[in-house]
């Protein structure tokens, strides 16, 4: 699976909108990058999954790069409640089977 | 529509105890996943297994730990003879099986071990 970058924390201010930048420079053609978030003491929260169109749910929309060497999450307003490590994975193309965690960004939402 | 169910989500052994975490996965999932989160650190994998089968063990402990997900009943992950080492939030994860693009992974809340 390829490796990714996050910066290793980032904070915003309540109401605004929280980019989560992730480099994967190594990624490879088959590969997708998933987001994932764990709030202090729970299990991590699958959040969005793409492979090079940008993807928008109810919970935020991913933006990935024409050469899908980097990719951007964005949580359009964010919330107290949005304070959490987010995780940015390359993998789990068609027929992989898990998903590799690297350290993640904490965000910091400030009221 | 109960998600991931592990229990209990708090354990406390003493060295040398066996202890044994238990993961139900969401109705209609089919793969399970183990993952362990030391202290101030990330999620590291240890094993996928389908009802009956262990698929990937790559990131399991050569001795000590098993893992089990029987035709019946819940997931167990066992550690025997744990050590103050093995504290730590042990995560399960379930997904339907048809390839991560289709079924993302759907965590529990873990269960916390703690050695004494």
């Amino acid at each position: 699976d390829a490796k990714t970058t996050q910066p290793p924390s980032m904070d915003c201010a309540e109401g605004r909108a929280a980019n989560l930048p992730c480099n994967h420079s190594t990624i490879s053609g088959n590969e997708y990058v998933y987001w994932y978030r764990q709030i202090h003491s729970q299990g991590p929260q699958y959040i969005i999954h793409g492979l090079k169109n940008n993807e928008t749910n109810e919970m935020a929309s991913l933006i990935i790069t024409e050469d899908r060497k980097s990719s951007t999450l964005i949580l359009p307003h964010a919330t107290l409640r949005d304070t959490a490590v987010y995780y940015c994975i390359v993998g789990g193309g068609q027929g992989a089977q898990k998903l590799v965690f690297g350290q993640g960004t904490r965000l910091t939402i400030n009221p | 529509n109960a998600g991931v169910m592990q229990n209990p989500r708090h354990l406390v052994r003493r060295r040398g105890q066996e202890a044994r975490l238990r993961c139900s996965p969401m109705k209609g999932h089919s793969h399970v996943y183990w993952y362990r989160q030391l202290p101030e650190e990330g999620l590291k994998f240890m094993v996928y297994l389908q009802k009956e089968n262990i698929i990937d063990e790559s990131g399991m402990p050569k001795e000590r730990f098993s893992a089990e997900f029987p035709k019946e009943g819940p997931s167990i992950l066992r550690i025997q003879q744990v050590v103050r080492g093995d504290s730590a939030a042990y995560f399960c994860a379930s997904s339907r099986g048809t390839g991560l693009t289709n079924s993302p992974l759907h965590f529990g809340n873990g269960t916390r071990l703690t050695v004494t």
